[in-house]
């Protein structure tokens, strides 16, 4: 299975933008990038995907770099409520439901 | 619309015993998924279920199955439960197989598994 690498914990003031790396170097051309979340005492909860190009969603920006081995999260105004665990997964399309979750990063916000 | 629900929210075994968790996908998904989650770790994929068919397996023993029924929930079965069994046990579903690459995962809270 494909990797990725995040740090294991970030911090952002509130109501700023927060940018989430993750690094894949090893990802192929069929790789999909997956971002969640998990939320304190939820499951994980879907943030965004992306196989080449930026996409954008009412959650959160995705910037995908040129040759793919390296993505970034945007989250354009962190609230407290955004506070969390975020994964970067990569997904080999038609691979049913595997998806790797890594440690993740701890996203702490503060007011 | 109801999300992924799961039941029970907490349960406590004994070593040796058997437990049986339980799943209710997303309206209109078919497809289950089961994780496993220690403490402090991302989640560990167990199996997938589609038509009633275990369709992918991750890297569990044997004591972990599953069953999906004709509405699509599902449960997990763990037999000779073992310390190390205590986990958060997660449920995903999401809509068929094939093009669920493209198909966003939903996820219940879990079942908390702790085994004495």
């Amino acid at each position: 299975d494909a990797k990725t690498t995040q740090p294991n914990s970030m911090e952002s003031n509130e109501e700023e933008p927060v940018h989430l790396p993750c690094n894949h170097s090893t990802i192929s051309g069929t790789d999909y990038i997956h971002w969640y979340r998990q939320l304190p005492s939820q499951g994980p909860e879907y943030v965004i995907h992306g196989l080449t190009s930026n996409v954008n969603n009412r959650m959160a920006s995705l910037a995908i770099a040129e040759d793919r081995k390296s993505s970034t999260l945007i989250l354009h105004r962190a609230t407290l409520r955004d506070a969390a665990v975020y994964y970067c997964i990569l997904r080999v399309a038609n691979y049913g439901q595997n998806f790797v979750f890594g440690p993740g990063t701890r996203l702490s916000v503060l007011p | 619309d109801a999300g992924v629900t799961q039941s029970p929210t907490h349960l406590i075994k004994t070593r040796g015993q058997q437990v049986t968790l339980r799943c209710s996908p997303k309206s209109g998904h078919d497809t289950v998924s089961w994780y496993q989650q220690a403490l402090g770790q991302g989640p560990q994929f167990i199996f997938q279920y589609y038509e009633e068919e275990e369709r992918q397996r991750g890297n569990f023993p044997d004591r972990f199955s599953g069953h999906q029924f004709p509405n699509y929930s599902s449960e997990l079965n763990v037999n000779a439960l073992l310390l190390g069994d205590s986990a958060l046990y997660l449920c995903a579903s999401s809509l068929g197989t094939s093009g669920s690459y493209n198909s966003p995962l939903h996820f219940g809270n879990g079942t908390r598994l702790t085994v004495t």
